[in-house]
């Protein structure tokens, strides 16, 4: 069965500074991994995918994430916090192949402080 | 923007009542899934439709049903609410299975009192 584990449930961090957000993952089989951003009131957002390709994904607004199959982790990174970012974030895993449930973790608030 | 829009984007039911929400998908999106977000948590899958059938489903009970349309829209249905069934509804269009890519509605927000 495949899982997601989100280290954190909340980071707050200063605007211009760094930013990473912890998942962990478990899955049998190959996984596509995804983090989703959603904003207040807003829906989810795709912000990058890992799907077998490249390890190191690059995503929109400067995130990156990199897939460490040893570790079973595929944390978000950004080198420099806007204040935009302060958003929920969430971490998902699927199973390659034809089906396509979206397996959530609990999500991670980031707050961006001036 | 995702293409994807849901129908109403709040509602107010009574314990008991039944509700139907609604989305439209992307054009040419066969495959449209639901998810219940409780206050708090990240979202559950609810289930799947691929081309009007469903093809796969989460730990809902059968209460929570859905149909799926020629046209690229979806309802779906819960009977009998219950106030655990307070949440944010969101509808996915997936494009095709080797994407895995979900384009999100903003969700519809389900109260129970």
């Amino acid at each position: 069965a495949q899982s997601v584990t989100q280290l954190d449930s909340h980071v707050s961090v200063s605007e211009g500074t760094p930013v990473l957000l912890r998942c962990n993952y478990s899955s049998s089989y190959s996984p596509s991994l995804f983090w989703y951003v959603q904003h207040p009131n807003k829906g989810l957002q795709l912000l990058l995918k890992y799907t077998s390709a490249a390890t190191l994904v690059k995503g929109i607004n400067g995130f990156e994430a990199e897939f460490k199959k040893s570790e079973t982790s595929f944390h978000l990174t950004k080198p420099s916090a806007h204040m935009s970012d302060a958003a929920e974030y969430f971490c998902v895993v699927t199973l390659s192949g034809g089906y396509n449930k979206l397996i959530f973790g609990a999500g991670t608030r980031l707050a961006v402080h001036p | 923007e995702t293409g994807v829009t849901q129908s109403p984007t709040h509602l107010i039911k009574t314990r008991g009542q039944q509700v139907t929400l609604r989305c439209s998908s992307q054009s040419g999106h066969n495959t449209v899934s639901w998810y219940q977000q409780a206050l708090g948590q990240g979202p559950q899958f609810i289930f799947q439709y691929y081309r009007e059938e469903e093809n796969g489903r989460g730990n809902f009970p059968p209460r929570f049903s859905g149909l799926q349309f020629p046209n690229y829209s979806s309802e779906l249905n819960v009977n009998a609410l219950e106030l655990d069934d307070s949440a944010l509804y969101l509808c996915a269009s997936i494009p095709d299975s080797n994407t895995k890519e979900a384009f999100f509605g903003q969700g519809t927000r389900l109260t129970v009192v």
